[in-house]
């Protein structure tokens, strides 16, 4: 079956560490984002990716890394500059530009210790 | 900037039917999608608008207009399982979505 695939779907930090989310989708989508959910809040876009070796920052950027080294990955780091990083993250998927709709990941919840 | 407005809680009854609001001001317009999300998942496409009036999909429909920066799911025959948090998102660009904070819906008994 076609997907997208978020691993861990728990993840703990320790204060100063570096820790990197997983997202793999086999859908050949050529567009991927990573969001970030806050409890009663909405989707807040981090970066996303429209093609291979690509990527822009979204609204909330700081804190966070990314590559897209392969069409079917995006991984993203949460880095030590990431003060608050305790959050629910979706990535997401999409065809194309345009009016596609966006494909969602199971999430990883990552907490500090 | 953008702004996507969107009720913070709504509570009905199971059977009933419930409609959800969501009023945006963004910079450009390239359609209006409604996701649901439950707690701890990931969020699931129900509906896309991109002209104005009213797409029907089963026991879901949204509604929109242009003009007003309006738009509205509607949800009949309500059940247990449709208790979930609804999102607004709208294609203000060519590449991203922008969110609403969601709607928390309650279906009681």
């Amino acid at each position: 079956d076609g997907g997208i695939t978020q691993s861990p779907k728990y993840l703990f930090r320790k204060e100063g560490q570096n820790v990197t989310l997983s997202c793999e989708q086999n859908l050949n989508h050529d567009a991927m984002y990573w969001y970030r959910q806050d409890p009663g809040q909405g989707l807040r876009l981090i970066y996303y990716s429209q093609i291979v070796n690509d990527f822009q920052k979204g609204d909330i950027a700081e804190g966070y890394s990314v590559s897209r080294e392969k069409k079917e990955s995006f991984p993203l780091t949460v880095t030590s500059a990431q003060k608050n990083p305790t959050a629910f993250y979706l990535c997401a998927s999409r065809l194309d530009r345009g009016p596609e709709k966006l494909f969602f990941g199971s999430g990883t919840q990552l907490s500090v210790l | 900037g953008q702004n996507i407005d969107q009720p913070t809680e709504m509570t009905a009854t199971e059977g009933a039917i419930v409609q959800i609001n969501c009023t945006y001001q963004t910079s450009g317009f390239n359609g209006l999608f409604w996701y649901q999300q439950h707690a701890g998942e990931a969020p699931t496409f129900l509906s896309y608008n991109v002209l104005d009036g009213l797409e029907e999909k089963g026991r879901f429909s949204s509604f929109l207009s242009r003009s007003k920066g309006y738009s509205y799911l509607l949800l009949k025959e309500l059940q247990m399982k449709d208790s979930a948090s609804y999102l607004c998102a709208v294609n203000s660009g060519y590449s991203t979505l922008t969110f609403g904070k969601g709607t928390m819906l309650l279906v009681s008994p």
